[in-house]
């Protein structure tokens, strides 16, 4: 099945600074990710839509100048958490759909990034 | 507001038996139900999808029954087995659109 990456796998840092996540799709295209949050024993809430070549659409009540997403190509997308606190202390998930499947395809998940803010 | 609601939050089973996890739904718009299984640490991974105009989807040891009038669709694991135990989701997706609404969980014991 197709693959998605997440890079890092997890990160610590402390607070006021900002953390760059990387979601890659391997081997197909994705002309839209998505990026999830979720809290210890809790769903998978999405943040944002990550569009190539244009803005991301944001979930209502998620900050957009907080959490800057950027999709430069096909196969990678970022979320830069700014100013990070530790109240963003949480597992941020991204997935991708190849862009040429078909109605039958679900997207495929990255394993995730464990973000710590001290 | 919760778009996709599921039950149990918790479920413990015997090796061998079965488990089953339901979902619900209003949104007549949604036209397509993957489950997916996510262990601790990890991302989810898709297990099985469904869509409305089957009744019931089998891949394995899992099965995926549907209820389009009642808007309630279930997985079922047979056989299940202690490396089962996981935290599972059911999903559901609009028409046209990619994103998908999760449901809230449910943490899959298997004793052996």
């Amino acid at each position: 099945g197709a693959v998605v990456s997440q890079h890092p796998s997890w990160v610590i840092c402390k607070s006021g600074t900002s953390v760059k996540i990387e979601c890659r799709s391997l081997d197909f295209q994705a002309t839209t990710m998505f990026w999830y949050r979720q809290f210890p024993k809790q769903s998978l809430m999405l943040m944002a839509t990550s569009n190539e070549g244009s803005k991301a659409t944001y979930e209502q009540g998620v900050e957009k100048d907080k959490f800057l997403i950027n999709h430069a190509s096909l196969t990678l997308s970022t979320l830069t958490v700014t100013s990070a606190h530790p109240e963003d202390s949480s597992f941020y998930i991204c997935s991708a759909k190849p862009g040429a499947s078909g109605r039958e395809t679900a997207p495929y998940f990255g394993p995730g990034t464990r973000l710590t803010v001290l | 507001q919760q778009q996709v609601k599921q039950s149990p939050q918790s479920l413990i089973v015997q090796k061998g038996g079965i488990s089953i996890i339901n979902c619900a739904y209003e949104n007549t718009a949604f036209d397509y139900f993957p489950w997916y299984q996510q262990f601790p640490g990890k991302g989810p991974a898709l297990l099985i999808a469904i869509r409305p105009d089957v009744s019931e989807k089998k891949e394995g040891r899992f099965t995926i029954s549907f209820n389009k009038s009642a808007k309630q669709f279930s997985l079922h694991i047979m056989d299940s087995q202690p490396g089962d135990s996981a935290t599972y989701f059911c999903a559901a997706r609009r028409t046209g659109a990619n994103n998908l609404f999760f449901g809230t969980g449910t943490r899959l014991t298997v004793i052996p």
